[in-house]
């Protein structure tokens, strides 16, 4: 079976301090896997995706994640948070199967940016 | 660039009434799906299609009917609306299996 699983749900961080979203994954195959961020009332968006190459990823923002298999673990990070950052984060993993893609969704993490 | 459109936005039913959410692509993408979203549990698979005239279920789908008559179109219909369906509904579209799955607006529903 495979499963995500996003291991805080809120994360607060003061403008200008490293942003860490952690997310462990469990695939029985070798898998897909993405962060996507939503604004408030807003749709989903891709930040980065991990499919199998470079397993330090860059994605949009400043944000990036490191694939981990030997810990399955595809953890976020920023190096200097935005306010501008301050919204709901989920990882999402993707197995390949050769069949459908299903895109199993965490519960997610909403980032607070202080000032 | 359309992308995933979602009709409509917002609804309000009462429960026993039925509705139909349209997703259009414009992307020609093979796949489609539709989640339904609600606090604290990211989005759950309802419905999915992994090409024109094909359905196939998701983690929740009773309650909940779709069709894809036409490659663009995926509709998610209900028959008889109750209020555990209220919930923020997103349509995405993924060109194939294994792939980044492009999403709608969503479209927030309340069943009173």
């Amino acid at each position: 079976a495979q499963s995500v699983t996003q291991l805080d749900s809120h994360v607060s961080v003061s403008e200008g301090t490293p942003v860490l979203l952690r997310c462990n994954y469990s695939s029985s195959y070798s898998p897909s896997l993405f962060w996507y961020v939503q604004h408030p009332n807003k749709g989903l968006q891709l930040l980065l995706k991990y499919t199998s190459a470079a397993t330090l990823v860059k994605g949009i923002n400043g944000f990036e994640a490191e694939f981990k298999k030997s810990e399955t673990s595809f953890h976020l990070t920023k190096p200097s948070a935005h306010m501008s950052d301050a919204a709901e984060y989920f990882c999402v993993v993707s197995p390949f199967s050769g069949g459908y893609n299903k895109l199993i969704f965490g519960a997610g993490t909403r980032l607070a940016v202080h000032p | 660039n359309a992308g995933v459109t979602q009709t409509p936005k917002f609804r309000v039913l009462k429960t026993g009434q039925s509705m139909t959410l349209l997703c259009a692509q414009d992307m020609n993408h093979e796949y489609m799906y539709w989640y339904r979203q609600d606090p604290g549990m990211g989005l759950r698979l309802i419905h999915y299609s992994v090409g024109e005239g094909t359905t196939a279920k998701g983690e929740v789908p009773d309650g909940y009917n779709v069709s894809r008559l036409k490659k663009q179109n995926f509709l998610l219909g209900l028959e008889s609306a109750a209020p555990s369906q209220t919930s923020v509904y997103f349509c995405a579209s993924a060109p194939q299996g294994d792939t980044e799955a492009f999403f709608g607006q969503g479209t927030r529903l309340t069943v009173v």
